[in-house]
């Protein structure tokens, strides 16, 4: 298995634009997470999702960052208009279902706001 | 609300030196507790968990629900070991129980 596969891996841009972040989890995986780390809060977690409907959105820092989940393989994080501030690593994990199951995370999108 | 501690947010020992990192939460019920291990600039892998106690690259972790802490240990650190280390913490099965907690990280710094 390729594990969880995020893409871009780096993210340049201009404040203002819409910024698209990718994630395919582990084949059979039925939750998926979103986490944003950075030096100063380290690991938050934004949002995840069970059976690709959102669970839990509390981490999602305000109405310009959503999240989709359209389908068992696939969900993208999404930041419009975008902020020097969300500049941060992020991250996606995913998980089987199960007591005592890790999460597997991706290799993170370096995102970075001008 | 769950909360994971981990106390030391930087810890330098020399190769060959015991090395313990400290995870301490709090949480009422049963908790799953695993140790994530990040290398520079590289993803999250999972440690351990304490539910299977084993021993992986020579660290072991062990629950101690009195104490509720759960610190991770190695005998004798390796350059190798250079890493930042993540304490989580999930409630257990169904719904929002899958979420996990993490601590804020230990730095560990092995020096030569």
């Amino acid at each position: 298995d390729a594990g969880v596969i995020q893409s871009p891996r780096h993210e340049v841009t201009e404040m203002g634009q819409e910024v698209t972040l990718r994630c395919k989890p582990i084949s059979g995986h039925n939750s998926l997470f979103w986490y944003r780390q950075t030096m100063m809060r380290g690991l938050e977690l934004l949002i995840y999702f069970n059976n690709n409907v959102p669970i839990d959105d509390s981490g999602m820092p305000e109405d310009r960052f959503s999240a989709k989940m359209p389908n068992a393989s696939f969900s993208t994080l999404k930041i419009q208009p975008s902020e020097p501030r969300d500049s941060a690593v992020y991250f996606c994990a995913s998980r089987y279902r199960g007591r005592d199951q890790p999460q597997h995370f991706g290799d993170g999108t370096r995102l970075s706001i001008l | 609300a769950q909360r994971v501690t981990q106390p030391e947010k930087l810890l330098s020992v020399f190769k060959g030196a015991p090395v313990e990192l400290k995870c301490n939460y709090s949480y009422s019920g049963s908790p799953e507790l695993f140790w994530y291990v990040q290398y520079s600039r590289q993803r999250l892998q999972l440690l351990l968990r304490h539910i299977s106690r084993e021993s992986i690259k020579g660290f072991t972790a062990d629950l101690n629900k009195g104490e509720t802490s759960f610190h991770l240990k190695k005998p004798f650190a390796q350059e190798e070991d250079s890493a930042m280390y993540y304490c989580a913490l999930t409630k257990g099965s169904g719904g929002s129980n899958y979420k996990l907690t993490f601590g804020k990280g230990t730095l560990l710094t092995v020096n030569p």
